[in-house]
């Protein structure tokens, strides 16, 4: 099965900052590789698919990037709303076996 | 505008079944793959099992394979998971998820709400 790593496990920050993401895979999983956010007691969101195409409706100070292994997803202008925690997702997985990785808390400072 | 509401869970004993079910609405349910994904108490999200919009091609996480028995119903615009031999392992809440679709296999663009299963004695 395909692994998915990402860090930090949490991180503080405060509105306005420029904040990445990373997230790495076992092994190449080409562009396969999708961002939710998920705030506490609410569902997951989709915000980013195919590693940079952003889904209809989130706003473009989200932005995904990276290819085969490491992937990060970048919120260039941190605003209150967006503190939540982070997950990556691969798609690549031919057996349907679709993994998350543990997730990256995102706090305020 | 697209809604999956859960419903089903509840308090079962180990060794139990549950059946939850998934109304879809907003949306032409027969054209879209479906999918389970659980996130146990204070843990992250992992991907249960998938249905192909016709109920060709159906896949299971290897956790649950055996036990849980995916299906739809595209008149009722419903998913439904049949949960047997539970454990304690499976608390967590349960949301139903909609493929993306367009190619885009493993992309889940829509959520539910989510329904909590506590297998416990």
């Amino acid at each position: 099965d395909i692994q998915m790593t990402q860090s930090p496990s949490s991180l503080s920050a405060s509105v306005g900052d420029r904040v990445t993401f990373t997230c790495r895979a076992s092994q190449s999983i080409s562009s396969y590789l999708n961002w939710y956010q998920q705030k506490p007691g609410k569902a997951p969101k989709l915000l980013i698919y195919a590693a940079s195409s952003l889904q209809s409706g989130v706003p473009s100070r989200f932005s995904g990037s990276g290819s085969g292994t490491d992937f990060t997803l970048t919120i260039s202008s941190l605003q209150p709303e967006d503190f939540a925690t982070y997950y990556c997702q691969q798609s690549y997985s031919t057996s349907f076996m679709y993994t998350f990785g543990q997730g990256t808390k995102l706090e305020i400072k | 505008e697209v809604q999956l509401v859960e419903s089903g869970g509840g308090l079962v004993q180990p060794g139990g079944s549950l059946r939850l079910s998934c109304a879809a609405s907003g949306f032409t349910f027969s054209s879209y793959e479906m999918n389970w994904v659980r996130q146990a108490p204070g843990k992250g999200l992992e991907w249960v099992s998938y249905i192909s919009s016709s109920v060709s091609n159906i896949h299971y996480a290897e956790s649950v394979k055996g036990r849980f028995t995916i299906s739809r119903d595209n008149a009722k615009n419903s998913l439904y998971l049949q949960m047997n031999s539970l454990r304690a392992e499976d608390t967590a809440v349960y949301y139903c998820a909609r493929g993306k679709g367009s190619g885009t296999y493993g992309v889940f663009d829509y959520w539910g709400q989510g329904t909590l299963v506590t297998v416990s004695s």
